[in-house]
């Protein structure tokens, strides 16, 4: 398996504008979970959903962030509008429920707000 | 909710050195992990423990899982420089349940 996939790496954008980020999680994997990590606060659970459907999105920080999962070999994540404050790393994780050994990172994408 | 406390938040260590680091709570939880993280890259786990006193090793990386179930501890033997990045520990309480992490420990090792 290719792991978890996200895209794109690296994303640069002006305050103001929308902002999508991508996961493909691992095939099979029921649980994807969407993290955001930063110097000061470290790693931050956003939401997470459980066979497609969200579970827990009590770490989103407003209302500008949203995540769907139309599918599950797909996943989103949209900041919109972006604020420089929301310059961090985005992980995206998957799981399968009751084998907590698998649960698998992605590379993350690198976002930075202008 | 429940938190992790990791120590230390970093450290800087000679090549050949041994490195302890622990994580703790208040709360138990069933199931501890370590993970490493280099730069640019996610997390990658090292070791699992599902077992009260479970000790485990891969490699030179020893985990072993607190008998009162709110601890763990990770000791890295005979370092060399590959071992630099963060490491984390993950906490979860029942299965099926989010992980909750620590906030890393920073480990540069010096040739």
């Amino acid at each position: 398996d290719a792991g978890v996939i996200q895209s794109p790496r690296h994303e640069v954008t002006e305050m103001g504008q929308e902002v999508t980020l991508r996961c493909k999680p691992i095939s099979g994997h029921d649980y994807l979970f969407w993290y955001r990590q930063t110097m000061m606060r470290g790693l931050e659970l956003l939401i997470y959903f459980n066979n497609n459907v969200p579970i827990d999105d009590s770490g989103m920080p407003e209302d500008r962030f949203s995540a769907k999962m139309p599918n599950a070999s797909f996943s989103t994540l949209k900041i919109q509008p972006s604020e420089p404050r929301d310059s961090a790393v985005y992980f995206c994780a998957s799981s399968l429920a009751l084998a907590v050994g698998s649960y698998t990172f992605g590379s993350g994408t690198r976002l930075t707000v202008v | 909710g429940q938190q992790l406390n990791q120590s230390p938040q970093s450290m800087f260590i000679q090549e050949g050195e041994d490195v302890s680091m622990n994580c703790t709570s208040s709360s138990i939880f069933n199931t501890w992990l370590w993970y490493k993280q280099e730069p640019g890259e996610g997390p990658v786990l090292l070791i699992a423990l599902y077992k009260a006193g479970e000790l485990t090793s891969n490699g030179r990386l020893t985990a072993q899982f607190g008998i009162t179930r709110k601890d763990s501890f990770l000791n890295i033997s005979a370092s060399i420089p590959s071992d630099v990045g963060i490491y984390f520990c993950a906490g979860q309480q029942t299965s099926g349940s989010r992980l909750t992490f620590g906030e890393g420990t920073q480990l540069t090792v010096n040739p």
